[in-house]
């Protein structure tokens, strides 16, 4: 079984600041792991995914995160937020065998302040 | 817009009920996922379906059910409804049956049990 946490369940940030959202993962089967996106009264949209090879993966609207696999962490960074980035950021995983499912964290509210 | 859509957006109705909320994926796509999302339980993997058959199931009550019809698009039964039932039911859809595939979201039903 797999579990996502994300270690915030709010962000606050003053805009054009650097932001990282952060998650850890348990899995006893090798992943693939998403971020993804809501904005008030939305569905969820894939911000990027790491599937394999390099370990710095880069998604839409300037964010990037990076995989380590020995702290079984993928951390959501982005170097400079604007107003129009406020949104929860949803982490997940899904295992790369078995049950096709993807297993999220709690979400991160990301909040930027003029 | 993901390309997947969600009828109806909003129901309300009262415990004991019964009702169905219809999903149509993404032109071309042949898998369609359900995942509630509620405040304590947060996304929950519910079911997926694949051209048809059920692959995969999650955290889905008994008294839920769901199917996908041959012109793809699929349907969620959620029977005896309970107070514990509102939340926003989310449907995805890919193009295949693989682990790699980005699953695209629809906007969401949110139900309210009364």
């Amino acid at each position: 079984a797999q579990s996502v946490t994300q270690l915030d369940s709010q962000v606050p940030v003053f805009e054009e600041a650097p932001v990282e959202l952060r998650c850890n993962y348990s899995s006893s089967v090798s992943v693939y792991l998403f971020w993804y996106v809501q904005y008030p009264n939305q569905g969820l949209q894939l911000l990027l995914k790491y599937l394999s090879g390099s370990t710095l993966v880069k998604g839409i609207n300037g964010f990037e995160a990076e995989f380590n696999k020995s702290q079984t962490s993928f951390h959501l960074r982005k170097p400079s937020v604007h107003i129009s980035d406020t949104a929860e950021y949803f982490c997940a995983v899904s295992a790369i065998q078995g049950a096709q499912k993807l297993v999220f964290g709690q979400g991160t509210r990301l909040t930027i302040n003029p | 817009d993901s390309g997947v859509t969600q009828t109806p957006k909003h129901l309300i109705t009262a415990t004991g009920q019964r009702v169905t909320l219809r999903c149509s994926p993404r032109s071309g796509d042949l898998s369609v996922y359900w995942y509630q999302q509620s405040l304590d339980q947060g996304l929950q993997f519910l079911i997926h379906y694949y051209n048809g058959e059920e692959r995969a199931k999650g955290n889905i009550l008994e008294r839920f059910s769901a199917q996908q019809f041959p012109d793809l698009h699929s349907e969620l039964n959620l029977s005896s409804l309970e107070l514990g039932d509102s939340a926003l039911y989310f449907c995805a859809s890919s193009q295949l049956d693989s682990h790699t595939d980005t699953q695209y979201f629809g906007p969401g039903t949110r139900l309210t049990v009364l």
